[in-house]
């Protein structure tokens, strides 16, 4: 079966620090991409770096790095310099290929601290 | 650029009547979604259409539910009779094409109250 799991319910990190959001998958395909969005209070889902199962490279967005190891079927979100717009709502998912549809974890909580 | 267009972006009315959400994809994009998102189950795909066919509706809940792409700038998501427990935030989200690299971009969605 296909799965997202996002562990962490909440996070705090103090502002200008760097944090690490958890996300493993699960898929017995081949071929699959990975993605993380930002979902603020105001409620839009804003997506922020993609990583495809073949790109040997861990992508990178400004400030959005994905921490890809594959092997450990990990896709972790490293935002660096935190700052206090941050603080939202972050969903990992999951597309493979033969089917369009997303599998979202159950998000991480953020809260950029001054 | 004009990013998916979703309409009305609040919605309140009384259980029994009929909503309808209306969404606007990113022009050129094939692949449009549905999806409502709940505290309890998160987010959940409705329905997706590709090239305005419905390719995949086995998440829509029950008959009360139905959604429409008329043309590539255009669809809808109709409920009647609406019921309490259909309150939730709505998105629309369309995407380029069928690769699973490429990403959904979602519009700002529609919070739905039925009272």
């Amino acid at each position: 079966a296909q799965k997202i799991t996002q562990t962490q319910p909440g996070m705090f990190v103090q502002e200008k620090e760097a944090v690490t959001l958890d996300c493993t998958y699960d898929t017995s395909d081949q071929s699959y991409g990975l993605f993380w969005y930002k979902q603020p209070s105001s409620g839009e889902m804003i997506f922020l770096i993609y990583q495809g199962s073949y790109d040997e490279q861990n992508a990178t967005e400004g400030r959005y790095s994905l921490n890809f190891q594959k092997a450990r079927k990990s896709a972790n979100l490293v935002i660096s310099a935190s700052q206090l717009g941050d603080s939202a709502m972050y969903f990992c998912a999951m597309s493979t290929s033969g089917t369009y549809k997303y599998i979202f974890g159950t998000g991480t909580r953020l809260k950029v601290l001054a | 650029d004009a990013g998916v267009i979703q309409s009305p972006r609040h919605e309140v009315t009384e259980m029994g009547q009929e909503v309808t959400l209306r969404c606007k994809p990113i022009s050129g994009h094939d692949y449009l979604f549905w999806y409502r998102q709940t505290m309890m189950r998160g987010l959940e795909l409705l329905i997706y259409f590709n090239n305005n066919v419905p390719i995949d509706d086995s998440g829509m809940p029950e008959d009360r539910f139905s959604a429409k792409m008329p043309n590539a700038s255009f669809s809808t998501l109709k409920i009647q009779p609406s019921e309490p427990r259909d309150s939730a935030v709505y998105f629309c989200a369309s995407s380029l094409t069928a690769n699973s690299n490429q990403p959904q971009h979602f519009g700002d969605g529609t919070r739905l109250s039925i009272l």
